[in-house]
Parts: structure tokens; sequence; C-alpha cells
């Protein structure tokens, strides 16, 4: 089955305690990108990756890091958690050209206390 | 103000009925719009791609008008089942161009439900 994996689903956590968020996807999709939503603003885009080692920052990238060393996976990294990092945060793939639709993963829920 | 503005913020409507999500835009030019579909504490799910030429696109009981002259689009639920209840998500994409990253402008979305 054709699909995008997060883990942990839910996770609570303190302040500056680092932590990963893992995705991976079974698609073979170049095209790889975070997203957070928060009440009233919807999906922001954190960080995006076009292919293997090539990454690129979003529109709210400050506070993380992701990387990848393989096509299927691309783990979001916090290396130094903060409170108004608590948010539900989804990963996304898709194939490289336009008009492509986005497939999601079920989220993470994080709480940073 | 946001480039993408969706209307209702929420509706509720009797399973059966039909109803009509609208989506008003200022992203010009664009590549395409999308409509999703996202259950509540879960990950988007793609309902229709149209693109900048298309005015009408359907996925069963969902059909999604584009009117690229008014910048307006439409997402059109039939004969609605509880099933339905879920926030419906409307984004546009700007045309590709080096250093944008294929970027997604997301609305709010409308939240729908949909009641026995």
């Amino acid at each position: 089955e054709a699909q995008v994996t997060q883990n942990p689903r839910y996770l609570i956590t303190v302040t500056g305690k680092k932590l990963t968020v893992t995705c991976s996807q079974n698609m073979n999709h170049e095209y790889m990108s975070w997203y957070r939503q928060d009440p009233g603003l919807g999906l922001r885009q954190i960080y995006y990756s076009m292919n293997v080692e090539v990454t690129d920052k979003g529109d709210v990238p400050e506070g993380y890091k992701v990387s990848r060393k393989e096509k299927r996976n691309f783990p979001l990294i916090l290396e130094s958690p903060s409170p108004n990092q608590t948010s539900l945060y989804f990963c996304a793939s898709s194939w490289g050209g336009n008009n492509q639709p986005q497939h999601f993963g079920d989220g993470t829920r994080l709480s940073i206390l | 103000k946001n480039q993408v503005e969706q209307s209702p913020q929420s509706l509720i409507i009797l399973e059966g009925k039909n109803c009509t999500l609208q989506c008003n835009y200022t992203v010009s030019p664009f590549s395409n719009l999308r409509w999703y579909k996202q259950d509540t504490g879960r990950g988007p799910v793609s309902l229709t791609i149209m693109t900048f030429s298309e005015n009408t696109k359907s996925n069963g009981r969902y059909t999604a008008t584009l009117d690229a002259d008014t910048k307006q689009s439409s997402l059109h639920i039939t004969a609605s089942q509880l099933s339905d209840s879920a926030s419906y998500i409307c984004v546009v994409q700007p045309p590709f161009r080096a250093g944008n990253n294929r970027k997604l402008i997301w609305g709010l979305g409308t939240s729908l439900g949909v009641n026995p």
C-alpha cells in the first residue's frame, strides 16, 4: 500500500530535549516536505527536499533541521524544542513534476512543556 | 489578507443534501488549484487538481469548478454522507520557477459537518 509513515504519532516532551520525527514514503517520490498546522494559521511549510541531499527552507524553518540521505526518508529534527513548537506536524511526498498531488502522513502531535 | 480565502468557515448540513464550498484567491498567475479533504486528526487527502486552463474536475461525488477570470473556485458535494464530515481546504500553486520550491498556498479550510 502506497503510504507516508510518520513516527511517533504523539509525543509529549520538555523544553530543550532533542527529538526527531521520522518520515518514510514507499512511492519513490522525489519531493518531500514538512508542514506544521496550527489553529487559525493553516498549513505552513517548514522544510522541503527536491531529492536526495537537496533540502531547503520553507516559510517557518527556525528551530528545525532536516536531512535527506535516502530517497524514502526525511526526518525532522528539533535540536532544542521550545513550547512555541507545540503543533501538529505533517510530512508529505509527491512526484517532482508540476500538478502532482501531495500524499500526507497521518501527522505527529507534539507537545513541548 | 490571505491569498486564498474560503467561505463559509463552517457549515452543517443534513445527510443526503448537496452543498457548495467557495474559494477566492488572489494568486496570479497560477499553475494549478487543488482541493484537499482533511478528516479530524488525519493528513489532507487530495480530491482534485485543476490547471489554470481547466474549469471543472470531478472525483466521485465531488466536483470542483474554476473561474480564472473572477479568481474563484467552488467544490460541490452531491448527496452528502456522514463520512463527508471533514475540513475542505483550497490550495493554489504558483507557477514553478527556480527557487519557489513548487510552493503551495493554503487556505484555512471550511469545516463541514454532516448530520444524520
